[in-house]
């Protein structure tokens, strides 16, 4: 199994609104990853968690809150969000220099 | 973080021999060369990455200069699957692999 599996593909959510991105592996990867990407824009790196410990944060506002509860999973709480935190959200793992993306939560913020 | 130049697009005719050229002057001597595709609506996808010598996979080759300081992917025949921003990536290895994306290069094949 190569694969980082992400739910939900679609989510739209109102700014009052509390909801959660889900990503899994099964590789057994120890560093696991969040990105942002906006239409027509490279993917930006959110935060990196590795062998479950939160290692990097690239000053991401605190609306966005990562959990990693066991090696296989990664998820994004979210919480009070503004319309332009509308995007894809793209999880990843990584051995190596080899990394593995999933195919996104298109989130839009209603 | 070192940063990388592509050519923000180019256009290649199917079945025919793709370069794509990167330029990392900054690169540090402990930098890999990585590089991803990103087709539409998907993921990013690891194409290669090499440190010094030339690097080839199924996939493609990596050419990278004696100084390091620019690489080329080589698609040997381009096919219509291959459209896609490629992206040119430095960095080390290990438990905080961290890929900075640059702009990357947006590659059309035409049939």
């Amino acid at each position: 199994d190569t694969e980082v599996t992400q739910t939900p593909k679609h989510l739209v959510m109102g700014m009052t609104n509390k909801k959660s991105l889900k990503c899994e592996q099964h590789m057994g990867h120890r560093a696991m990853y969040w990105y942002k990407q906006k239409a027509k824009k490279p993917p930006e790196l959110m935060f990196v968690y590795s062998y479950e410990k939160l290692s990097i944060n690239e000053s991401v506002p605190s609306r966005f809150s990562p959990e990693c509860p066991n090696s296989s999973l990664l998820n994004l709480h979210l919480h009070a969000l503004q319309p332009e935190d509308s995007a894809l959200y793209l999880c990843a793992s990584s051995e190596g220099h080899v990394g593995f993306f999933g195919q996104g939560t298109r989130l839009t913020v209603v | 973080d070192a940063k990388t130049t592509q050519p923000n697009s180019m256009e290649s005719n199917e079945e025919e021999p793709v370069h794509l050229p990167c330029n990392h002057s900054t690169i540090s001597g402990t930098d890999y060369i990585h590089w991803y595709r990103q087709l539409p609506s998907q993921g990013p996808e690891y194409v290669i990455h090499g440190l010094t010598s030339n690097v080839n996979n199924r996939m493609a080759s990596l050419a990278i200069a004696e100084d390091r300081k620019s690489s080329t992917l080589i698609l040997h025949r381009a096919t219509l699957r291959d459209a896609a921003v490629y992206y040119c990536i430095l960095g080390s290895g290990g438990s905080n692999y961290k890929l900075t994306f640059g702009k990357g290069t947006l590659l059309t094949v035409n049939p």
